[in-house]
């Protein structure tokens, strides 16, 4: 079974600490995503990564960065963490050019909680 | 402006019926793609069924079908015979052009009355 692995379920840190999400893929695929998912809005892409050492800012990158040293690895780093980023953070990966039809692969999702 | 709209936050079917989860979206682009993914509440995103903007046919898989009108930019998900386990969150996306990159709209919680 292919899969996207997110390092923890559920995470709960205290405002201003630095937090790191991990999330691993064993497709071999070159793209990866990582969005936040808030009641009412849906997911929304925060960065994407288009190969090793390749980072594209989404539309919500403030207060966030990435990072992607080997392809099967994309981390999401929370540098100082603020209570706004409490919330369901969702990583992705997909195979880039294979049609339209290429779809998301998505792991179970870290329900972050700032306190 | 939202490029993904779903108008129904919440919606009830009864067991065995029939439901639609509405989905319009924007773009101007004349290749794009759209999907539907569930997600129960495990969380993890479950690919449903895609539909490409040169279809000629509606999408269909197993017991979703994709009611797909392009001129009103609509993109509806039918799920045929509900079961308890269709409860869950569906999200609409939309990928366009070249870009590699999906847009969600904002979800729809269903529940199956038994």
């Amino acid at each position: 079974d292919v899969k996207v692995t997110q390092s923890s379920r559920y995470l709960v840190k205290r405002t201003g600490e630095k937090v790191f999400l991990e999330c691993v893929q064993d497709m071999d695929h070159e793209n990866m995503f990582w969005y936040r998912q808030d009641p009412g809005l849906g997911l929304r892409l925060i960065y994407f990564s288009y190969d090793v050492k390749m980072k594209e800012k989404g539309d919500i990158p403030e207060g966030y960065s990435v990072s992607r040293e080997k392809k099967e690895r994309f981390s999401l780093i929370l540098e100082s963490a603020s209570t706004n980023q409490t919330s369901m953070y969702l990583c992705a990966s997909s195979r880039p050019d294979r049609g339209w039809d290429e779809k998301l692969f998505f792991g179970s999702g870290t329900q972050l909680s700032v306190l | 402006a939202q490029k993904i709209t779903q108008t129904q936050p919440g919606m009830f079917v009864q067991e065995k019926e029939a439901v639609t989860l509405d989905c319009t979206y924007d773009t101007s682009d004349p290749s794009y793609g759209l999907f539907w993914y569930k997600q129960p509440s495990s969380g993890e995103m479950i690919f449903l069924i895609y539909q490409g903007s040169y279809d000629q046919q509606n999408a269909t898989e197993g017991r979703y079908s994709l009611n797909f009108q392009k001129a009103r930019k609509s993109a509806n998900l039918v799920i045929s015979a509900s079961q308890l386990g269709d409860s869950a969150m569906y999200f609409c996306a939309m990928r366009e052009g070249y870009g590699q990159n999906f847009v969600f709209g904002p979800g729809t919680r269903l529940s199956v009355l038994p």
